[in-house]
Protein backbone atom coordinates (compact mmCIF):
# COMPACT_ATOMS: atom_id res chain seq x y z
CA UNK A 1 0.00 0.00 0.00
CA UNK A 2 1.38 3.29 -1.15
CA UNK A 3 1.92 5.96 1.76
CA UNK A 4 1.29 9.31 1.57
CA UNK A 5 2.96 11.39 -1.47
CA UNK A 6 3.80 14.60 -1.58
CA UNK A 7 5.25 16.60 -4.34
CA UNK A 8 7.26 18.62 -5.10
CA UNK A 9 9.85 17.59 -2.71
CA UNK A 10 11.89 21.06 -2.94
CA UNK A 11 10.49 23.79 -3.98
CA UNK A 12 12.93 27.42 -4.66
CA UNK A 13 10.59 30.64 -5.31
CA UNK A 14 11.32 33.81 -5.28
CA UNK A 15 9.28 36.30 -3.13
CA UNK A 16 5.88 37.46 -4.63
CA UNK A 17 5.94 34.20 -6.61
CA UNK A 18 2.85 31.57 -6.04
CA UNK A 19 3.48 28.00 -5.48
CA UNK A 20 1.29 25.09 -5.45
CA UNK A 21 2.09 22.18 -3.39
CA UNK A 22 0.36 18.55 -3.80
CA UNK A 23 -0.33 15.29 -1.36
CA UNK A 24 -2.14 12.33 -2.14
CA UNK A 25 -3.25 10.72 1.11
CA UNK A 26 -3.25 7.05 1.31
CA UNK A 27 -6.51 5.24 -0.53
CA UNK A 28 -9.13 5.28 1.79
CA UNK A 29 -8.06 7.94 3.97
CA UNK A 30 -10.69 10.58 4.89
CA UNK A 31 -8.73 13.02 7.14
CA UNK A 32 -6.39 14.76 5.29
CA UNK A 33 -4.48 17.22 7.66
CA UNK A 34 -1.22 20.00 6.78
CA UNK A 35 1.52 21.28 9.31
CA UNK A 36 4.30 22.93 8.57
CA UNK A 37 7.66 23.38 10.05
CA UNK A 38 9.24 26.51 10.23
CA UNK A 39 12.60 28.24 10.96
CA UNK A 40 13.77 24.78 12.17
CA UNK A 41 10.40 25.79 15.10
CA UNK A 42 7.71 23.64 16.18
CA UNK A 43 5.20 21.43 13.53
CA UNK A 44 2.39 23.84 13.68
CA UNK A 45 -1.27 22.50 12.11
CA UNK A 46 -2.38 23.98 9.30
CA UNK A 47 -5.97 22.86 8.52
CA UNK A 48 -7.73 19.34 8.26
CA UNK A 49 -9.91 18.26 5.73
CA UNK A 50 -12.75 15.36 6.44
CA UNK A 51 -13.12 14.16 2.62
CA UNK A 52 -13.92 17.39 0.45
CA UNK A 53 -15.00 19.60 3.57
CA UNK A 54 -12.52 21.59 5.61
CA UNK A 55 -13.55 20.41 9.16
CA UNK A 56 -10.69 23.43 10.92
CA UNK A 57 -8.30 25.27 9.33
CA UNK A 58 -7.51 27.63 12.22
CA UNK A 59 -3.98 27.25 11.51
CA UNK A 60 -3.98 28.63 8.28
CA UNK A 61 -1.19 31.78 8.44
CA UNK A 62 -3.18 34.14 6.37
CA UNK A 63 -5.44 34.94 2.94
CA UNK A 64 -2.04 33.92 1.37
CA UNK A 65 -2.78 30.28 1.77
CA UNK A 66 -5.46 27.99 -0.03
CA UNK A 67 -6.06 24.44 0.28
CA UNK A 68 -8.31 22.73 -1.39
CA UNK A 69 -9.32 19.04 -1.27
CA UNK A 70 -10.47 18.35 -4.78
CA UNK A 71 -13.54 15.21 -4.05
CA UNK A 72 -11.90 13.89 -1.36
CA UNK A 73 -8.87 12.78 -2.90
CA UNK A 74 -5.80 14.77 -3.29
CA UNK A 75 -5.18 17.87 -1.67
CA UNK A 76 -3.39 21.00 -3.02
CA UNK A 77 -1.72 23.79 -1.14
CA UNK A 78 -1.42 26.84 -2.54
CA UNK A 79 1.05 29.98 -1.29
CA UNK A 80 0.33 32.86 -3.31
CA UNK A 81 2.06 35.86 -3.16
CA UNK A 82 4.91 33.87 -1.42
CA UNK A 83 6.57 35.79 1.31
CA UNK A 84 10.26 35.08 3.06
CA UNK A 85 8.65 33.84 6.54
CA UNK A 86 6.96 31.07 4.29
CA UNK A 87 9.96 29.19 3.92
CA UNK A 88 9.89 26.03 5.69
CA UNK A 89 8.88 22.23 5.21
CA UNK A 90 5.35 21.82 4.66
CA UNK A 91 3.62 18.55 6.06
CA UNK A 92 0.80 16.39 5.10
CA UNK A 93 -0.65 13.43 7.01
CA UNK A 94 -3.81 11.44 6.44
CA UNK A 95 -5.64 8.57 9.26
CA UNK A 96 -8.84 6.88 8.54
CA UNK A 97 -11.83 6.17 10.55
CA UNK A 98 -12.38 8.86 13.45
CA UNK A 99 -10.01 11.77 13.21
CA UNK A 100 -8.16 10.42 16.56
CA UNK A 101 -6.95 7.69 14.81
CA UNK A 102 -2.90 7.49 13.99
CA UNK A 103 -1.54 10.07 11.71
CA UNK A 104 0.57 8.95 8.48
CA UNK A 105 2.64 11.71 7.10
CA UNK A 106 4.23 12.08 3.86
CA UNK A 107 8.07 13.03 3.83
CA UNK A 108 7.17 17.03 3.21
CA UNK A 109 7.74 19.59 0.82
CA UNK A 110 10.44 22.05 1.67
CA UNK A 111 10.14 25.36 0.84
CA UNK A 112 12.53 28.02 -0.02
CA UNK A 113 11.35 31.70 -0.64
CA UNK A 114 14.22 34.06 -1.52
CA UNK B 1 -5.96 24.34 23.09
CA UNK B 2 -3.79 21.40 24.67
CA UNK B 3 -0.37 22.38 26.07
CA UNK B 4 2.75 19.64 24.80
CA UNK B 5 6.17 20.28 26.76
CA UNK B 6 8.91 17.59 25.53
CA UNK B 7 12.14 17.25 27.81
CA UNK B 8 14.95 17.70 27.80
CA UNK B 9 15.42 19.84 24.61
CA UNK B 10 18.67 18.41 23.40
CA UNK B 11 20.52 15.47 24.55
CA UNK B 12 23.69 14.32 23.61
CA UNK B 13 25.11 10.66 24.00
CA UNK B 14 27.54 8.23 23.27
CA UNK B 15 26.98 5.31 21.08
CA UNK B 16 25.84 2.26 23.42
CA UNK B 17 24.47 4.21 25.59
CA UNK B 18 20.15 4.50 26.79
CA UNK B 19 18.15 7.25 27.07
CA UNK B 20 14.92 8.82 28.13
CA UNK B 21 12.65 11.02 26.64
CA UNK B 22 9.54 12.93 28.05
CA UNK B 23 6.27 14.20 27.01
CA UNK B 24 3.90 15.83 29.25
CA UNK B 25 0.30 17.24 28.16
CA UNK B 26 -2.02 19.39 29.44
CA UNK B 27 -4.90 17.67 28.98
CA UNK B 28 -6.77 13.91 28.05
CA UNK B 29 -6.13 12.84 24.80
CA UNK B 30 -7.49 10.13 22.54
CA UNK B 31 -4.26 10.18 20.82
CA UNK B 32 -0.65 10.26 20.94
CA UNK B 33 2.29 9.74 18.81
CA UNK B 34 6.18 9.40 18.79
CA UNK B 35 7.77 10.79 15.75
CA UNK B 36 11.62 11.01 14.82
CA UNK B 37 12.62 13.26 12.20
CA UNK B 38 15.30 11.65 10.52
CA UNK B 39 18.50 14.66 8.98
CA UNK B 40 16.18 14.42 5.45
CA UNK B 41 13.53 16.14 7.64
CA UNK B 42 11.55 12.72 7.29
CA UNK B 43 9.01 12.36 9.73
CA UNK B 44 9.00 8.60 10.59
CA UNK B 45 6.17 6.74 12.90
CA UNK B 46 7.58 5.21 15.50
CA UNK B 47 4.51 4.59 17.84
CA UNK B 48 1.06 5.37 18.36
CA UNK B 49 0.47 4.88 21.90
CA UNK B 50 -2.61 6.42 23.65
CA UNK B 51 -2.30 4.81 26.34
CA UNK B 52 -0.12 1.73 27.63
CA UNK B 53 2.97 0.49 27.02
CA UNK B 54 4.76 -1.05 23.14
CA UNK B 55 8.59 -2.02 21.98
CA UNK B 56 9.18 -2.38 18.96
CA UNK B 57 13.13 -3.28 18.59
CA UNK B 58 15.41 -0.74 20.55
CA UNK B 59 12.67 1.65 21.49
CA UNK B 60 9.85 1.42 23.73
CA UNK B 61 7.26 3.89 25.14
CA UNK B 62 4.93 4.43 27.80
CA UNK B 63 1.68 6.23 28.10
CA UNK B 64 0.35 6.72 31.69
CA UNK B 65 -2.99 8.92 30.14
CA UNK B 66 -4.07 9.25 33.83
CA UNK B 67 -1.20 11.20 34.90
CA UNK B 68 -0.88 13.02 31.52
CA UNK B 69 2.78 11.89 30.29
CA UNK B 70 4.54 9.44 28.33
CA UNK B 71 8.11 7.85 27.92
CA UNK B 72 9.62 7.25 24.43
CA UNK B 73 13.09 5.16 25.97
CA UNK B 74 16.01 4.52 23.26
CA UNK B 75 18.34 1.73 24.74
CA UNK B 76 21.44 1.22 23.07
CA UNK B 77 21.90 4.10 20.97
CA UNK B 78 23.19 4.12 17.62
CA UNK B 79 24.52 7.07 15.57
CA UNK B 80 21.34 6.48 13.00
CA UNK B 81 18.89 7.60 16.06
CA UNK B 82 20.17 10.90 15.80
CA UNK B 83 17.83 13.38 14.73
CA UNK B 84 14.79 15.04 16.49
CA UNK B 85 12.12 12.96 18.67
CA UNK B 86 8.19 14.96 18.29
CA UNK B 87 5.87 13.88 20.14
CA UNK B 88 1.91 14.85 18.76
CA UNK B 89 -1.12 14.40 20.78
CA UNK B 90 -4.78 14.87 19.50
CA UNK B 91 -8.19 14.61 22.07
CA UNK B 92 -11.46 14.06 20.95
CA UNK B 93 -12.79 17.75 20.50
CA UNK B 94 -10.02 18.51 18.31
CA UNK B 95 -9.22 16.97 14.92
CA UNK B 96 -5.47 18.44 14.73
CA UNK B 97 -2.70 16.67 16.92
CA UNK B 98 -0.33 19.51 18.65
CA UNK B 99 2.99 18.89 18.45
CA UNK B 100 5.68 19.61 21.19
CA UNK B 101 8.57 21.33 20.72
CA UNK B 102 10.96 18.18 20.52
CA UNK B 103 13.92 16.85 21.60
CA UNK B 104 17.16 17.30 19.33
CA UNK B 105 19.17 13.94 19.77
CA UNK B 106 22.28 13.93 19.38
CA UNK B 107 24.09 10.15 19.15
CA UNK B 108 28.33 10.36 18.76
CA UNK B 109 30.38 7.39 17.67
Amino acid sequence: EAGVTQFPSHSVIEKGQTVTLRCDPISGHDNLYWYRRVMGKEIKFLLHFVKESKQDESGMPNNRFLAERTGGTYSTLKVQPAELEDSGVYFCASSQGHWTGELFFGEGSRLTVL
Amino acid sequence: GIQVEQSPPDLILQEGANSTLRCNFSDSVNNLQWFHQNPWGQLINLFYIPSGTKQNGRLSATTVATERYSLLYISSSQTTDSGVYFCAVGDSNAGKSTFGDGTTLTVKP
